[in-house]
């Protein structure tokens, strides 16, 4: 079956350090790539999505790009800042059953 | 005004006793979701409706019945709660469509004692 895999957290980094998340996706045929972050109490926010191959999502200075030869979608940011502190989810959206399939998440600290 | 709302946002109740939980969404969606997230945050979707239509239901017990009454709700009742149900369950909507985003509520956290 679909399924994501993510790098266990926590990822600690001080404030303006470089981040990546690495993301790879097990799945049948090209589904939609999805970055979700969770904030402390709250609910999840969609951070940037891919529809297809070597596209790139973008959105408040995070970035991931679609790769199909490496079934990644890793997460990157230049300069993270401790408001970054949250949980990151990457996802899949199964294309057979209308699904989002979740990876396990990785929990982010920033410390100033 | 808040897109997808979720009531109640906490929930404490003991073993044995029948609880719901509430969702609406405000955004015209037609599908709607309901996610489990366990206490090491990992997701999994429970169920999905589309136009009040129930089109997916994962292996959950059939203690959990969900019930859209219309488009815009789609509530989740739990019999017989266990202590194993204890979690933050979301509820999200989407339009219908393979790369449609989904949008998430704020969660209800449910603890069973």
């Amino acid at each position: 079956g679909n399924s994501v895999t993510q790098m266990e957290g926590p990822v600690t980094l001080s404030e303006e350090a470089f981040l990546t998340i690495n993301c790879t996706y097990t799945a049948t045929g090209y589904p939609s790539l999805f970055w979700y972050v969770q904030y402390p109490g709250e609910g999840l926010q969609l951070l940037l999505k891919a529809t297809k191959a070597d596209d790139k999502g973008s959105n408040k200075g995070f970035e991931a790009t679609y790769r199909k030869e490496t079934t990644s979608f890793h997460l990157e940011k230049g300069s993270v800042q401790v408001s970054d502190s949250a949980v990151y989810f990457c996802a899949l959206m199964d294309t057979g059953f209308q699904k989002l399939v979740f990876g396990t998440g990785t929990r982010l600290l920033v410390s100033p | 005004d808040t897109a997808v709302s979720q009531t109640p946002k906490y929930l404490v109740t003991q073993m044995g006793n029948d609880k719901s939980i509430k969702c609406e969404q405000n955004l015209g969606h037609d599908t709607m979701y309901w996610y489990k997230q366990d206490s090491k945050k990992f997701l999994k979707i429970m169920f999905s409706y589309n136009n009040k239509e129930l089109i997916i239901n994962e292996t959950v017990p059939n203690r959990f019945s969900p019930k859209s009454p219309d488009k815009a709700h789609l509530n989740l009742h739990i019999n017989s709660l266990e202590l194993g149900d204890s979690a933050v369950y979301f509820c999200a909507s989407s339009l219908q469509g393979l790369q449609e985003t989904q949008y998430f509520g704020p969660g209800t956290r449910l603890l069973v004692l």
